[in-house]
């Protein structure tokens, strides 16, 4: 069945280095790849999405990257700030046929002073 | 504020019991999701309603049922409780549900303890 894995589990960085999360997904009729942000006690927030048709996303700090060919997706965050710190979801689906919204397992950022 | 509400915030109850969750979905969102997050776990698919219909499954237990009503809101129903079953609960919404996929709508979550 659909199945997206997420790396890594944890990631630690200084104020201002850059962070980078992994993902790779089963089902090659994706075609949609959400990054969503949950903060402490609060639901998943979306915070940027790539469609297949595009390579790369870019929004101020954080961008995407898509490689089909590979079935992975990227997320990186710039000059990061505590404030970044959170747990990071990445998740596929599909806009045709049966519809799932599959979530990777989660990457918890810790961004330190 | 997503817009997404979820009742009850907390629920603790016992083993075997049965207990409901209600989602009230963003006005005008057509669908309906609901999610399972257990202690560092990630979100757990469980089941996906679009416009009163079912349109999709995940790994939902026969022990739990969700149906949405014609006011487009959903309850989730937990049966025979299990201690494994402890986890945060969410229901998220979304406009479309068929050819358009977009953003989900996270409510705040529903925290079930089971003792």
């Amino acid at each position: 069945g659909e199945n997206v894995e997420q790396h890594p589990s944890t990631l630690s960085v200084q104020e201002g280095d850059s962070a980078v999360i992994k993902c790779t997904y089963s089902d090659s009729a994706s075609n949609y790849f959400p990054w969503y942000k949950q903060e402490l006690g609060k639901g998943p927030q979306l915070i940027i999405d790539i469609r297949s048709n595009v390579g790369e996303k870019k929004d101020q700090r954080i961008a995407v990257t898509l490689n089909k060919t590979a079935k992975h997706f990227s997320l990186h965050i710039t000059e990061t700030q505590p404030e970044d710190s959170a747990v990071y979801f990445c998740a596929a689906s599909k806009t045709s046929g049966t519809y799932k919204y599959i979530f990777g397992t989660g990457t918890r950022l810790k961004v330190l002073a | 504020d997503s817009g997404v509400t979820q009742t009850p915030k907390h629920l603790i109850t016992a083993t075997g019991q049965r207990v409901t969750l209600r989602c009230s979905p963003r006005s005008g969102d057509l669908s309906v999701y609901w999610y399972q997050q257990s202690l560092d776990q990630g979100l757990q698919f469980l089941i996906q309603y679009y416009n009163g219909e079912e349109r999709a499954k995940g790994n939902i237990l026969e022990r739990f049922s969700a149906q949405q009503f014609p006011d487009l809101h959903s309850e989730l129903n937990l049966s025979s409780l299990e201690l494994g079953d402890s986890a945060l609960y969410f229901c998220a919404s979304s406009v479309a549900g068929g050819q358009n996929t977009g953003e989900l709508f996270f409510g705040e979550g529903s925290r079930l303890t089971v003792l």
